[in-house]
């Protein structure tokens, strides 16, 4: 069993539908990040969370410290948001990233 | 903006060849990070710096080595390439005090032929 759990693995959703994105961890962790991979780029951190919610334009991610649960959500989606969007976590002092397999979003018009 | 830069982009070589991907950060982060990455597939880490004079292997075994003898760069090496490097290889930094944590380079698209 993976440290790192997300759910869907792959989602396809119509322009302007609500996105959730789920992520469980078995471990403690100090940190929980989202980051963002579009086909044949880079990865972009979307958000670092510790505890509670943060919201960046239609982006919200929110975490559960004690059920051990995180989610990402997309408010009013858009094709540009198509990407591969990858739930991680950071252990202890260690800052090295422990990853989850991803979730593959397909937003068509 | 970039923060953090890797050089080339793309590169095509010959098997036998020896080869250095460039990356540089400019925020001033102790922690470096080399992960690799097959498309479609997880990112697995390969090297991690700490500080400068400071390398570690990662989680996956690799046949790179790396230096940090500046903060800001942090550079891999593969002394003879073969077809089983080709890869995407992506360098990072990270600064867990900072909002978002971690920055990651545009990485480079490695091919040996």
């Amino acid at each position: 069993k993976n440290e790192v759990e997300q759910s869907p693995q792959n989602l396809t959703a119509q322009e302007g539908e609500f996105i959730t994105i789920n992520c469980s961890y078995s471990v403690g962790i100090s940190a929980l990040h989202w980051l963002q991979q579009h086909p044949g780029g880079g990865i972009v951190s979307l958000f670092m969370l510790s505890s509670g919610k943060k919201k960046h334009g239609r982006l919200i991610a929110t975490i559960n410290i004690q059920e051990k649960h995180s989610s990402l959500h997309i408010t009013a989606s858009h094709p540009r948001d198509s990407a591969v969007y990858i739930c991680a976590v950071t252990t202890g002092t260690a800052s090295k990233l422990t990853f989850g397999t991803g979730t593959r979003l397909q937003v068509t018009l | 903006e970039a923060d953090i830069y890797q050089t080339p982009r793309y590169l095509v070589i010959g098997t036998g060849k020896k080869i250095t991907l460039e990356c540089s950060q400019t925020m001033g982060h102790d922690k470096m990070y080399w992960y690799q990455q097959d498309p479609g597939m997880e990112l697995h880490l390969i090297h991690y710096s700490y500080g400068v004079n400071s390398t570690e292997k990662g989680d996956l075994s690799s046949e790179s080595t790396v230096s940090r003898i500046r903060t800001e760069h942090f550079p891999l090496t593969l002394e003879s390439a073969r077809p089983s490097h080709t890869s995407q290889y992506l360098c990072a930094s990270s600064d867990l005090r900072k909002n978002y944590g971690y920055t990651f380079g545009s990485g480079t698209r490695l091919t040996v032929v």
